[in-house]
């Protein structure tokens, strides 16, 4: 256990439903990336915060995808008018933002669009 | 982040060493090396990072070459817990956008 936690953990949903996770940080970490990763294939980064401000979106976070970090605490990622493409698993990572830093990853929630 | 390249699996008996190749020819000079592991169905698990130096840690060894265009990770009494996807990464640190490959999968075998 990283101290990261993501729920859920599993996602079974229709197309064109709405979904949400949620990822919790280690406390003392500033930053945090949200990933997805594919089946045989590593994770792809899709965003980044440091602290409530979003620095970074992958072009792989189409206008669907919003991700909202209040208070620079939790975070949560939002996919609208889910497509059976957006099956995979999200994956969120925390560090502590200073120098070299590794992330610490959570379990990741297995999103399945039927 | 730098390009890196692994071989796509390896075998490892269970008690040996186990010396996990990478190749970052383009790595930059401000850039670091990086090692993560994935074990079946969990998130990413960071292992050690290096500049120039070796570095070693409870984990694992690292052994960067002098010219840095490669490095060697070294799991030195691999387990069958052990058994997992290494990913190599170069990466500047600071700000990780962290750019992973497809790793090596490393099978220890009893």
């Amino acid at each position: 256990d990283t101290g990261v936690s993501q729920n859920p953990r599993h996602k079974i949903t229709k197309r064109g439903q709405n979904v949400t996770f949620r990822c919790d940080p280690i406390s003392e970490h500033n930053r945090l990336y949200w990933y997805r990763q594919t089946l045989g294939q590593g994770p792809e980064f899709l965003t980044y915060f440091q602290n409530e401000a979003q620095l970074e979106k992958s072009r792989l976070l189409s206008d669907r995808f919003s991700a909202e970090r209040p208070k620079g605490s939790f975070s949560t990622l939002e996919i609208q008018r889910t497509e059976q493409g957006d099956s995979a698993m999200y994956l969120c990572a925390s560090s502590i933002g200073q120098g070299t830093a590794e992330q610490f990853f959570g379990p990741g929630t297995r999103l399945t669009v039927l | 982040d730098a390009k890196t390249t692994q071989p796509p699996s390896m075998d490892c008996a269970e008690g040996r060493a186990a010396n996990l190749p990478c190749n970052h020819s383009t790595i930059s000079g401000n850039e670091y090396v990086y090692w993560y592991r994935q074990i079946h169905s969990q998130g990413p698990q960071y292992i050690i990072h290096g500049l120039k130096n070796n570095e070693t840690n409870e984990m694992a060894s690292l052994i960067i070459t002098e010219d840095r265009k490669s490095s060697t990770l070294i799991l030195p009494h691999a387990t069958l817990r052990d058994t997992a996807v290494y990913y190599c990464i170069g990466n500047s640190g600071g700000y990780q956008k962290v750019t992973f490959g497809t790793g090596t999968k490393l099978q220890v075998i009893p």
